[in-house]
């Protein structure tokens, strides 16, 4: 167990529909980051937050959203889903070291 | 093209043998994370290595950054078939204290035979 935790582990969907994937990071890391990881584009940076703002932005579509709360767990939302948004997603959390959850497998039908 | 390179893309060797996958970069690396990932799972963490010159060592597996801090290798020492996956290098390519994005690799499939 990594202690970054992530929830569901599997997520069927349909087009056009909206999701939201959900992360807890280690107790005490303040920084989560969001990728997508996808068999064409390999293991893609989505978004950073750092303690509840917004740090970094990568390669995240306008779709797509994150948001952090105050008890530092992290959601990402994505919405009006198309059949190319179907991956691995993970979310990593980091301090001294840089770790991630088990991702989320979301298939879009 | 990639900001981190990484070879070769896949790997086949006989059980015993010893191999080396390499990630190369040409921004300076900040800091350099080793990876392991069976298909479609997640990610674990090996070893991660910040210093030009560093060697850390984890039961067979050895990673070295070089002292430009350009190149990193993995070394895999009397190969078994529990060391078979993907192996993942992610780099910080911008200094940025403890909280940084990590660029990838594609990754190599390091696949070991009985």
């Amino acid at each position: 167990d990594s202690g970054v935790t992530q929830t569901p582990k599997h997520l069927i969907t349909a087009t056009g529909q909206r999701v939201t994937l959900r992360c807890s990071p280690r107790s005490g890391d303040l920084s989560v980051y969001w990728y997508q990881q996808s068999l064409d584009q390999g293991l893609q940076f989505l978004i950073q937050y750092y303690n509840g703002e917004e740090r970094a932005k990568g390669n995240i579509l306008e779709r797509f959203s994150a948001q952090q709360f105050p008890d530092l767990h992290s959601e990402l939302n994505l919405s009006s889903l198309e059949l190319g948004d179907s991956a691995l997603y993970f979310c990593a959390s980091s301090r001294t070291s840089y770790t991630f959850g088990s991702g989320t497998r979301l298939t879009v039908v | 093209s990639q900001e981190l390179e990484q070879s070769p893309q896949s790997l086949i060797v006989q059980e015993g043998k010893n191999l080396t996958i390499n990630c190369t970069s040409s921004k300076t690396l900040y800091g350099l994370y080793w990876y392991k990932q069976k298909y479609g799972e997640g990610l674990i963490f090996l070893m991660m290595l910040q210093k030009g010159g560093e060697e850390k060592s984890h039961e067979k597996i050895t990673a070295k950054l070089d002292e430009k801090k350009q190149q990193s290798s993995l070394h895999i020492t009397a190969s078994q078939p529990s060391h078979a996956g993907i192996y993942l290098c992610g780099a910080a390519l911008n200094s940025g204290g403890s909280n940084y994005k990590l660029t990838f690799g594609k990754g190599t499939l390091l696949t070991v035979n009985p």
